[in-house]
């Protein structure tokens, strides 16, 4: 079964707004998770490495005060996209290691599709 | 920082014949190479992985090569089913925490 849930599935919204996305670990702990964004038809990039109870990590190009990620708990991190527009339109999909540490595969989430009209 | 490429973009195989994506890598550090399939809509899905210290691995249809000094690895499947149809990914990291490098991704078609 799924190890990394993500919520919501699919956001349709209005430019402007913004959205949070919630990326859980199941019945593990996870004190890193990373974010990624995937363009149709393309492969994953990845935004931001988060970390429990720090500050994350983020890509060169992608922009802190747009992509807020928040890691408050060891088996929760958001992605909050502020003040969205259409170019920000794109399917976010969020990751963690289970268990944390040593060569241990990461574990993806089904991705948010995110549409700003 | 790590560059990973993959080929072909698109593959179409007939049910039943093998099939082969094949990745480099730049980073001489990483050390661990997974494989992932997504269908569409989806989360990438880890498929089979293979660490710097062994050359190959196999789990019943699928198996991956690793050749450290060239820098390649690949994957292989056999006896391709229509369920098969998906994009892969190969991908390289340091392991552990570190990030995960994505290739380009390469659209299998399996035709029944």
């Amino acid at each position: 079964g799924a190890v990394v849930s993500q919520h919501p599935s699919r956001v349709i919204c209005k430019s402007g707004t913004s959205v949070k996305i919630e990326c859980r670990s199941l019945d593990f702990q996870a004190t890193t998770m990373f974010w990624y964004r995937q363009f149709p038809k393309q492969s994953l990039m990845l935004m931001a490495t988060s970390n429990e109870g720090s500050k994350a990590t983020y890509e060169q190009g992608v922009e802190k005060d747009k992509f807020l990620i928040n890691h408050a708990s060891l088996t929760l991190s958001t992605l909050t996209v502020t003040s969205a527009h259409p170019e920000d339109s794109s399917f976010y999909i969020c990751s963690a290691s289970n268990p944390p540490g040593g060569n241990q595969p990461q574990h993806f989430g089904d991705g948010t599709r995110l549409s700003i009209l | 920082g790590e560059n990973v490429e993959q080929h072909p973009s698109t593959l179409s195989v007939q049910e039943g014949d093998s099939a082969v994506i094949k990745c480099t890598y730049s980073d001489s550090a990483s050390n661990y190479f997974p494989w992932y399939k997504q269908e569409l809509g989806k989360g990438p899905q880890l498929i089979i992985d293979i660490r710097s210290n062994v050359g190959e691995k196999k789990d019943q249809r699928i198996a991956v090569t690793l050749n450290k000094t060239a820098k390649h690895f690949s994957l292989h499947i056999t006896e391709t089913q229509p369920e098969d149809s998906a994009v892969y990914f190969c991908a390289a990291s340091r392991g552990g925490y570190q990030k995960v490098t994505f290739g380009t991704g390469t659209k299998l078609q399996v035709i029944p």
